[in-house]
């Protein structure tokens, strides 16, 4: 069964704590990895799509990468606005456009 | 462009009574997707849309849902009758295309509660 895993569930940082968010998938045939920050009241706000293995695409203090089991977001020296809840999705071959969605990771930074 | 627009954006409403919800997509996008989301089971993705028609409507909980695109550029997700597990935030988003690596856009969300 085609699953996505977000870990941990909650982390909670100091401001300038770097720290790595973590999303693994078995899915077979995947095309896109998504990467959506949502902020409490708000939709998902896109961050970042990857399409193979080893690509790695950086916005600010986030930087995100894959594998072929698993992505990484890392935050680098983050602030408190960086506080939010992070999504990663999947997208596979013979679905269209139906994304697989993780439980997501609620980020916390206090100052 | 304005985004994803939906409407209302918080609707509390009463067990048995029909309800609405309302969305437009980003112009010239030719997919959108109704979802759902809750604390116990996060983002769930309802139903979906190409070029106006339904594609993928597995995730429709039941026949008390229904959703329509009568056009390229509004689309509606009924519930009727209404129940107090419907309650929940529904989101919509677009995409430009219906494929696996086409970036979804979402709006910000109606929030339902039925009491």
């Amino acid at each position: 069964e085609d699953q996505v895993t977000q870990s941990p569930e909650a982390l909670r940082l100091q401001e300038g704590e770097s720290s790595s968010l973590n999303c693994s998938y078995t899915v077979s045939g995947l095309r896109g990895l998504f990467w959506y920050r949502q902020d409490p009241g708000k939709g998902p706000e896109f961050l970042f799509t990857l399409y193979s293995a080893g690509e790695e695409k950086e916005k600010e203090r986030l930087k995100a990468t894959l594998t072929k089991k698993e992505s990484f977001l890392h935050i680098t020296a983050p602030k408190p606005e960086d506080s939010a809840t992070y999504l990663c999705a999947v997208g596979k071959g013979n679905q269209g456009g139906k994304l697989i969605f993780g439980q997501g990771t609620e980020l916390s930074v206090k100052p | 462009d304005a985004g994803v627009i939906q409407s209302p954006r918080h609707e509390v409403t009463e067990m048995g009574q029909e309800v609405t919800l309302r969305c437009k997509p980003i112009s010239g996008h030719n997919s959108l997707f109704w979802y759902r989301q809750t604390m116990m089971r996060g983002l769930e993705l309802l139903i979906y849309f190409n070029n106006n028609v339904p594609i993928d409507d597995s995730g429709m909980p039941e026949d008390r849902f229904s959703a329509k695109m009568p056009n390229a550029s509004f689309s509606t997700l009924k519930i009727q009758p209404s129940e107090p597990r419907d309650s929940a935030v529904y989101f919509c988003a677009s995409s430009l295309r219906d494929g696996p690596t086409d970036t979804q856009y979402f709006g910000p969300g109606t929030r339902l509660t039925v009491l």
